[in-house]
């Protein structure tokens, strides 16, 4: 089985500029997640999504981050304008959706360097 | 809220030692789940087990082992006989009812050859 597949692996860019993740869930997974994570730090949850629709965006910073899971598979993320502060590792999570406490699977993640 | 602490920040072993790494977590919910997952240099995060909070059976899988207490809110895990590979971020996690995973902030583990 394929597990989650995330584009690109790394990514440079300036500050101010704009910049898009791609990231494709395990085949039959209904939820996704997109994951920052600092340097040091845990993952922390920016937004889920079941099926092509938003759960749970309280921690996504709307003013300049977006994402969309417009046909209820794939998902793409992105910052705009970018800041220092977001240079991290984005990490995506799919998992089936059986139930509460399901295992989330992850991707191997974009590592982002706002310079 | 859900709260996760791991308490070790990093730990540095000799090969064929054995290593505990703690984690402590808070939450109101009766029903939660708890999680370790293994994050090596290449970045990817590798779930290694599940635990849901009715079931304190400890469990041992090769050379890992885990301790769920529910009484002290701890979620250890060990690896017995360390080896290279075994060098890694390893981050417990917990998840409530909405499925939101609150993760710690991980414990770095270096095993010396």
């Amino acid at each position: 089985e394929a597990g989650v597949a995330q584009s690109p692996r790394y990514k440079i860019i300036e500050k101010r500029q704009s910049v898009a993740f791609w990231c494709n869930p395990i085949s039959g997974h209904a939820t996704l997640y997109w994951y920052q994570q600092i340097l040091g730090q845990g993952p922390k949850l920016l937004i889920q999504f079941q099926n092509n629709g938003v759960v749970d965006d309280s921690q996504l910073p709307k003013d300049r981050f977006s994402a969309e899971r417009l046909k209820g598979v794939d998902s793409t993320l992105k910052i705009q304008p970018a800041k220092l502060e977001d240079s991290a590792v984005y990490l995506c999570a799919s998992y089936f959706s059986g139930g509460v406490g399901d295992t989330q699977y992850f991707g191997p993640g974009t590592r982002l360097t706002v310079l | 809220a859900q709260k996760v602490t791991q308490a070790q920040t990093e730990i540095s072993v000799v090969e064929k030692e054995d290593v505990t790494l703690d984690c402590v977590y808070e939450t109101r919910d009766t029903t939660y789940y708890l999680f370790w997952y293994k994050q090596p240099p290449s970045g990817e995060l590798v779930f290694l087990i599940r635990r849901n909070s009715f079931d304190e059976q400890n469990e041992i899988s090769g050379r890992y082992s885990w301790n769920f207490q529910k009484s002290t809110s701890s979620f250890n895990f060990t690896i017995t006989a360390s080896q290279v590979v075994d060098s890694a971020v390893y981050f417990c996690a917990l998840s409530e009812g909405n499925n939101d995973m609150r993760f710690g902030a991980g414990t770095r583990l270096t095993v010396k050859p």
